[in-house]
């Protein structure tokens, strides 16, 4: 299996500008989440879903933040309009049921 | 409040030492994860426990977990450089399926 896969690695976008990062999850996991990394806050979860239906949003920043899954190997998240203080590591993961959660490579944006 | 609290947040250590790393944590699940992430990586399933009692070894990392007292330790055993890493211990938001609470981590250093 080739993992959890995300893309693009790197994004760098002007302030303002929209910002989709896309997550492939392993197959057959249910469930899949999206993190932010920073030096500042740590890793904070975002949202998280299980079998492609959002569970927890609560972590998600503000309204600019959201997050769609529309099938069981795809899930997005968006940044509209995006702001320097979103730049930071976007990761995605998946897991099934409650097992361990596996990594993607990461998003790293920067906003300027 | 959940919470997963890890000390020390920061280890400098010889190689060839000795160190635990502990991992106290609030949730009322009996499932304690340890990952390791290196500088500009994204994160690696080091360790899963399921139960009280439970202890895992991998080379040199031995981990435990005690769920009465709400205790995790990843024990390091005579310390090499390719160790240095920062480790984060989680567990389950209890009631949350698979949504897993960070620890800050504990970002080890092993100088020659």
């Amino acid at each position: 299996d080739a993992g959890v896969i995300q893309s693009p690695r790197h994004e760098v976008t002007e302030m303002g500008q929209e910002v989709t990062l896309r997550c492939k999850p392993i197959s057959g996991h249910n469930s899949l989440f999206w993190y932010r990394q920073t030096m500042m806050r740590g890793l904070e979860l975002l949202i998280y879903f299980n079998n492609n239906v959002p569970i927890d949003d609560s972590g998600m920043p503000e309204d600019r933040f959201s997050a769609k899954m529309p099938n069981a190997s795809f899930s997005t998240l968006k940044i509209q309009p995006s702001e320097p203080r979103d730049s930071a590591v976007y990761f995605c993961a998946s897991s099934f049921l409650w097992g361990e959660q596996y990594f993607g490579p990461g998003t790293r944006l920067t906003v300027t | 409040e959940l919470k997963v609290e890890q000390n020390p947040l920061f280890l400098s250590m010889q190689e060839g030492k000795n160190y635990t790393i502990y991992c106290n944590y609030s949730t009322t699940s009996d499932r304690l994860y340890w990952y390791r992430q290196d500088p500009g990586k994204s994160l690696e399933s080091l360790f899963v426990l399921l139960s009280n009692g439970a202890v895992k070894q991998e080379g040199r990392l031995m981990a435990s977990l005690d769920t009465k007292a709400r205790l995790s330790t990843l024990h390091i055993t005579a310390a090499v450089h390719d160790l240095s890493a920062t480790y984060f211990c989680t567990s389950i938001h209890g009631g949350s399926q698979g949504n897993l609470i960070f620890g800050k981590g504990t970002k080890l250093s092993v100088k020659p």
